[in-house]
């Protein structure tokens, strides 16, 4: 089954704590994205990848750092800078970024106290 | 800011058709219209897309309008799995801009 996959599905943590959430694709795309998402709310995105090896900062990329080391991998770091971690955040992943046909993973909801 | 207007509700009988309108008064030339949608506590899930043609799939129909300042996305016989918050989005091709979400139409199919 080709997707993308996320996980945990909940994650709680203590706040000052760092926290890395997990997104793995095997669409073989080339392109992974980064959202969250707060209640009622629609999402804003936080750190793109074009490639492997590359990633730019999207409009709330502030507490946040990623990695792309692997096509497959764009795991997702909340730092202790981020003021309102707590969120429900969303990975995705296109054929390449000139394509607006984006594949969700199912989310992981984090919860900082 | 999200370049589109949605209601914010809508309700729908099971097994009627769903016409959810979005307007895009402001849209570009070469921007194209896309439609996701949301499940509770689910990742978007991509519905379909267009440019200025009518488009169908297997999941749903997307009528453009000849000025393209709007759309409707129709779901011919809406179950109640259809129940989620819908995403008009207009996005240029071939361009390496995001997808920007806003607030969608939540869209609820009663039986």
């Amino acid at each position: 089954d080709g997707g993308i996959t996320q996980s945990p599905k909940y994650l709680f943590r203590k706040e000052g704590q760092n926290v890395t959430l997990s997104c793995e694709q095997n669409l073989n795309h080339d392109a992974m994205y980064w959202y969250r998402q707060d209640p009622g709310q629609g999402l804003r995105l936080i750190y793109y990848s074009q490639i492997v090896n590359d990633f730019q900062k999207g409009d709330i990329a502030e507490g946040y750092s990623v990695s792309r080391e692997k096509k497959e991998s764009f795991p997702l770091t909340v730092t202790s800078a981020q003021k309102n971690p707590t969120a429900f955040y969303l990975c995705a992943s296109s054929i390449t970024t000139d394509y607006g046909e984006q594949y969700f993973g199912p989310g992981t909801r984090l919860t900082v106290t | 800011d999200a370049k589109t207007t949605q209601p914010t509700s809508m309700d729908c009988a099971e097994g009627r058709a769903a016409n959810l309108p979005c307007n895009h008064s402001t849209i570009s030339g070469n921007e194209y219209v896309y439609w996701y949608r949301q499940i509770h506590s689910q990742g978007p899930q991509y519905i379909i897309h267009g440019l200025k043609n009518n488009e169908t799939n297997e999941m749903a129909s997307l009528i453009i309008t000849e000025d393209r300042k709007s759309s409707t996305l129709i779901l011919p016989h809406a179950t109640l799995r259809d129940t989620a918050v819908y995403y008009c989005i207009v996005r240029v091709e071939l361009d390496t801009d995001k997808l920007i979400f806003g607030t969608g139409t939540r869209l609820q199919v009663f039986p």
